[in-house]
């Protein structure tokens, strides 16, 4: 029971450096997000899409790409990263677009911190 | 968009004391409300999700939230509190256009 994985689990980067934060998930879901975990502020979302090949901006997409090539992945791009990037990230989840009863499925997270 | 407000950033109680962690929503038409709980280096795990079938919605561990309409308001309680239960916990609301919205968050403290 994979569920959703997250890679990698930590990641210290330079200002200015990108990399890619990895995640996919083995139930087959429609939907799928990225959120950002910040003390005092819950959760962002980032960015998300209902479908491969369809992605959308979430509340704080600034500074981050992403792609959806299969149903399985969902990576997150940082381009040039920046201090304020330093955080928690989360990948999450959820079948049926149309069905937005449905709870999310979370990964463990991957804790970034840019120097 | 719809949004759920936490009032409390931190609660503490005694264990076998009530706990009551407290969210408001802002919706004009029927929310799909739901409740986290994250334990420390974990991602986060659904207690339970109200969809509009009852108002009194019971999730895992022992916790239960009632949704209440006329004051927009989707609190989480459980009668005993146990030392496991110490934790984040989110409430959340999932928009029309499947966007997941979370509360700041409320760090529960549990005191032997």
């Amino acid at each position: 029971n994979a569920g959703v994985t997250q890679t990698p689990k930590f990641q210290v980067l330079k200002t200015g450096q990108s990399m890619t934060l990895q995640c996919a998930q083995d139930m087959n879901h429609e939907y799928m997000s990225w959120y950002r975990q910040d003390p005092g502020m819950g959760l962002r979302l980032i960015h998300y899409s209902v479908g491969a090949g369809i992605t959308d901006q979430g509340e704080v997409p600034n500074g981050y790409n992403v792609s959806r090539s299969t149903t399985e992945d969902f990576p997150l791009r940082l381009l040039s990263a920046a201090p304020s990037q330093t955080s928690v990230y989360f990948c999450a989840s959820s079948s049926g677009t149309g069905a937005y009863t449905g709870e999310l499925f979370f990964g463990e997270g991957s804790r970034l911190t840019v120097l | 968009a719809q949004s759920v407000t936490q009032l409390g950033s931190h609660v503490s109680v005694s264990e076998g004391a009530l706990v009551l962690l407290r969210c408001n929503y802002s919706s004009s038409v029927p929310p799909y409300l739901f409740w986290y709980v994250q334990y420390p280096n974990q991602g986060l795990q659904l207690l339970l999700k109200y969809t509009s079938a009852a108002t009194l919605v019971k999730g895992i561990n022992g916790f239960e939230a009632e949704f209440k309409k006329s004051e927009t308001s989707f609190h989480l309680t459980k009668p005993s509190a146990h030392m496991s239960d110490a934790a984040e916990y989110f409430c959340a609301v999932r928009d029309v256009n499947n966007d997941m919205r979370f509360g700041a968050g409320t760090r529960l403290t549990v005191k032997p």
